[in-house]
């Protein structure tokens, strides 16, 4: 069964305390992993997706990464404005059709 | 990137009842998602609609619980239907980015409608 699995479910950090999200998966066929950051009483909004092991991505603060097994979303000197839910999802291929898996999120505090 | 809207964006329904929930996008996209997000919980796909055919349900979701609607390409509408308490959450609508022409393999999502049943 394709499943992801991210941590920690919460994270509260101080502004400027660089950390990383991680999110593990076991899925039979990837075909591509995606974070989304999700504020509340939002829609997820895409941020990156990765294709295979060794790929990175940044934007801003943010930067993404992918090995076999787990993708880390590290933070660098997070602002308050970074505080939402990181959601992490799977593209993956079930039934002869490409659907998205997603983890729980882990929402992220960023005190001033 | 597709901008979508999603209306209502909240209700309150009594149990019993059924709420339509309609999806517009801003292009035509072929491929358009219906997905349920309960507290606590991962996003969770209920359907796909693609323009022309009927829907694709996933396991554990059944037409006559969520009838889906696909009239055009820019447009879906998703019925929950005899609603109950378990069906509180917030129904999300989204579209693939592969299949409106743009950057491939982006998904992207409405704001949403929170649900509530009483």
């Amino acid at each position: 069964e394709d499943q992801v699995t991210q941590s920690p479910e919460a994270l509260r950090l101080q502004e400027g305390e660089s950390s990383s999200l991680n999110c593990s998966y076991t899925v039979s066929g990837l075909r591509g992993l995606f974070w989304y950051r999700q504020d509340p009483g939002k829609g997820p909004e895409f941020l990156f997706t990765l294709y295979s092991a060794g790929e990175e991505k940044e934007k801003e603060r943010l930067k993404a990464t992918l090995t076999k097994k787990e993708s880390f979303l590290h933070i660098t000197a997070p602002k308050p404005e970074d505080s939402a839910t990181y959601l992490c999802a799977v593209r993956v291929t079930q039934g002869g059709s490409e659907k998205l898996v997603f983890g729980k999120g882990t929402k992220l505090t960023v005190n001033p | 990137s597709a901008v979508i809207s999603q209306k209502p964006s909240r209700d309150i329904c009594q149990r019993g009842t059924s709420l339509t929930i309609q999806c517009q996008v801003d292009s035509q996209v072929t491929m358009m998602f219906w997905y349920r997000q309960q507290p606590g919980q991962s996003l969770t796909l209920i359907a796909t609609a693609n323009q022309g055919s009927e829907a694709t349900y996933e396991s554990g979701f059944v037409i006559d619980k969520f009838p889906i609607s696909r009239p055009n390409l820019t447009f879906s509408t998703l019925t929950v239907s005899n609603m109950s308490p378990e069906d509180s959450s917030i129904y999300l609508c989204s579209v693939d980015s592969a299949s409106g022409g743009f950057d491939y393999n982006e998904q992207f999502f409405g704001p949403g409608t929170r649900l509530t049943v009483l």
